[in-house]
């Protein structure tokens, strides 16, 4: 049973340039949720996918977009990239089952951006 | 607005001790979930054990046990018989159980080491 997989694992960058993250959910999971994740701090969410659409957004400007597949894959873009945009890139997946107790975010290993 | 303290930057725990890992949180929402993942070095989190506001036990998984104090808002992370294995980071995360809240918010974190 694969996990919640992302690409690439490291990525340079310079300052303006735009970078394109990628993630695959778990199987069987309909939900991907992107976090920003500093060094030395805990994740900051940036948004949430389900059903293609984007469904809540955390406090993070317009330069962060993103898209969710049919597949349910997803991908995290970020333009004019600026030097505190270097982090921890992690993806969540998530089952939606109405049971909220029961939806917990499963997580890949991350994408470590640099912006030089 | 939702926050998480955790105030223990770094703790120590020799192998086979249990060891508490504090965690503190402020919200105004009355239904609620609290998580606590590890993350090694490898960076992916991983899913230690829930709390739901509403629960009246405290939870339980394996090493794992969650302290829950309503009153006093904390849910500190109890590891009993520590493992080398155990050494990495601990995040406390919050979920606001609202319907359209779907975002975690995290502590900064403690680092566990644990010593042979």
């Amino acid at each position: 049973d694969a996990g919640v997989t992302q690409s690439p694992t490291h990525l340079i960058k310079t300052r303006g340039q735009q970078v394109t993250l990628r993630c695959s959910p778990k199987s069987g999971h309909d939900t991907v949720s992107w976090y920003q994740q500093a060094l030395g701090q805990g994740p900051q969410f940036i948004f949430q996918y389900y059903e293609e659409e984007e469904r809540q957004r955390g406090n993070f400007p317009d330069r962060f977009s993103g898209h969710q597949f049919p597949n349910y894959s997803s991908e995290l873009n970020v333009n004019a990239l600026l030097l505190g945009d270097s982090a921890l890139y992690l993806c969540a997946s998530s089952l939606q089952t109405g049971i909220t107790t029961n939806e917990k975010l499963f997580f890949g290993s991350g994408t470590q951006l640099s912006v030089l | 607005a939702q926050k998480i303290t955790q105030t223990q930057p770094g703790m120590f725990v020799q192998e086979k001790e249990a060891v508490t890992l504090d965690c503190t949180y402020d919200t105004s929402d009355p239904s609620y979930g609290l998580f606590w993942y590890k993350q090694p070095s490898s960076g992916e989190m991983i899913f230690l054990i829930y709390q739901g506001s509403y629960d009246q036990q405290n939870a339980t998984e394996g090493r794992y046990s969650l302290n829950f104090q309503k009153a006093r808002k904390s849910a500190n992370l109890v590891i009993s018989a520590s493992q080398l294995g155990d050494s990495a980071m601990y995040f406390c995360a919050m979920r606001d159980l609202q319907a359209g809240t779907y975002k975690y918010i995290f502590g900064t974190g403690t680092r566990l080491k644990v010593l042979a």
